[in-house]
This record gives structure tokens, C-alpha cells and sequence, in this order.
């Protein structure tokens, strides 16, 4: 069946540096994209979203890329701090009715 | 603090008792999501209320009843609940009616069968 991924389950990054967090999807037909930050006891929390008729994308310290040929999403944080320790979704939008399939998640740990 | 709020935060079950959770949201948004979370898991879609009417039912066991009174509420009723259904329900809500939005999300209820 149809599935978004991450190409790595966790991610261990220094405080002050950039973090890119990846994902994979499989339905080409999908033409929205969103990335969550859930944090521990809390629910998804909304980061950025993208079009498929975008490639970039970008908001405060957090730039999405949208490769569509190769079926790639980044997500990419610049100067990463501690408080952005989570666990980061992509979720892909699937038809109309609003259904979002998630990918499996990457653990990002900030160490100061 | 999240504009999605679910009560409650915690609750444990026999699997003979039938209880509610209950998510509200104030945004005007017209559809409404209840999603299931695993431990190390991502969320997995249950039900999807547009316009207070059932639009999406991912094939969930009939032990789990949802139910939209109004536009600002979501129920979803527990009955008979097995073990594995312990998780974390997390409620959403989208302004709906369309394509390209995002859902935003409450923090959930972290729910135990006994």
C-alpha cells in the first residue's frame, strides 16, 4: 500500500547546528504535505506545510523542500536549540477527505 | 496550550466499562478528526467528521462509537474496550471544506484497559 517514510529514526544534533530531517513518500498523487513536532505528553503540533506546486518553503527557522521527482521531503532547522527536541511527522494528505497518513517519525535529540 | 481540547487527559477501563472522550475546539472549524497513537508510533486515522457528518471510518471495530453533536464537539464512545486498544486518542480539527489545510491537534487522552 501506500506509505510516507523517514530515511532515519533518530537524529543527534549539536545545539546551534542545522538539523535536515527526511522523508519519503510513495503516492504521487498526494499534492499536500505537513511537517509535526510532537513533543513528549503533547499532541502533533503543527510546524509548516507545502503544495506540491511548491519546491521550498520557508518560516521562522524551519525551511520545507519538496522534491517531487525523487518523492522527497525535507525538513530543515536552522540553529537548533534544546527546546526543539521531539519527535518530528511528516504526514502526506491523501485524496479529499482530509485523511493524513503519517511517516514513522525521527527522534531529534539536542545536546547543548 | 493547545485550541484543542480533550478531556480527559487520562483514563483507565475495565473492558466491560463504556466511557467517553471528549474533544472541543472554538477555531469555527468545521471538520473533525479522531486519530489513535501507539507508543513509538505515528498516529493512525480513525474517524473524519465534515460538517458535523461521518465522512471517514477506517475500518475501526464497532466498539468504538463516534459521534459529532455540534461543530465545536467531538465525542468518541468506549465500549467493551480490549486491552490492545490502550493508547493515546488524540483529537483534530481543520477548517474544512477543502484541500491544503493543516489539522491542529489536542494533546490527547491517554487511555488503559485493565
Amino acid at each position: 500500500g501506500e506509505s510516507v517514510g523517514l530515511h532515519l529514526p533518530t537524529l543527534s544534533v549539536q545545539e546551534g547546528d542545522n538539523s535536515i530531517i527526511n522523508c519519503a513518500y510513495s503516492n504521487s498523487a498526494s499534492d499536500y504535505f505537513i511537517w509535526y513536532k510532537q513533543e513528549s505528553g503533547k499532541g502533533p503540533q503543527f510546524i509548516i506545510d507545502i503544495r506540491s506546486n511548491m519546491d521550498k518553503r520557508q518560516g521562522q527557522r524551519v525551511t520545507v523542500l519538496l522534491n517531487k521527482t525523487v518523492k522527497h521531503l525535507s525538513l530543515q532547522i536552522a540553529a537548533t536549540q534544546p527546546g526543539d527536541s521531539a519527535v518530528y511527522f511528516c504526514a502526506e494528505n491523501v485524496g479529499s477527505g482530509g485523511k493524513l497518513i503519517f511517516g514513522q517519525g525521527t527522534e531529534l535529540s539536542v545536546k547543548p | 496550550d493547545t485550541e484543542v481540547t480533550q478531556t480527559p487527559k487520562h483514563l483507565v477501563m475495565g473492558m466491560t466499562n463504556k466511557k467517553s472522550l471528549k474533544c472541543e475546539q472554538h477555531m469555527g472549524h468545521r471538520a473533525m478528526y479522531w486519530y489513535k497513537q501507539k507508543a513509538k508510533k505515528p498516529p493512525e486515522l480513525m474517524f473524519v467528521y465534515s460538517y458535523e457528518k461521518l465522512s471517514i471510518n477506517e475500518s475501526v471495530p464497532s466498539r468504538f462509537s463516534p459521534e459529532c453533536p455540534n461543530s465545536s464537539l467531538l465525542n468518541l464512545h468506549l465500549h467493551a474496550l480490549q486491552p490492545e486498544d490502550s493508547a493515546l486518542y488524540l483529537c483534530a480539527s481543520s477548517q474544512g471544506g477543502g484541500l491544503h489545510q493543516p489539522q491542529h491537534f489536542g494533546d490527547g487522552t491517554r487511555l488503559s484497559i485493565l
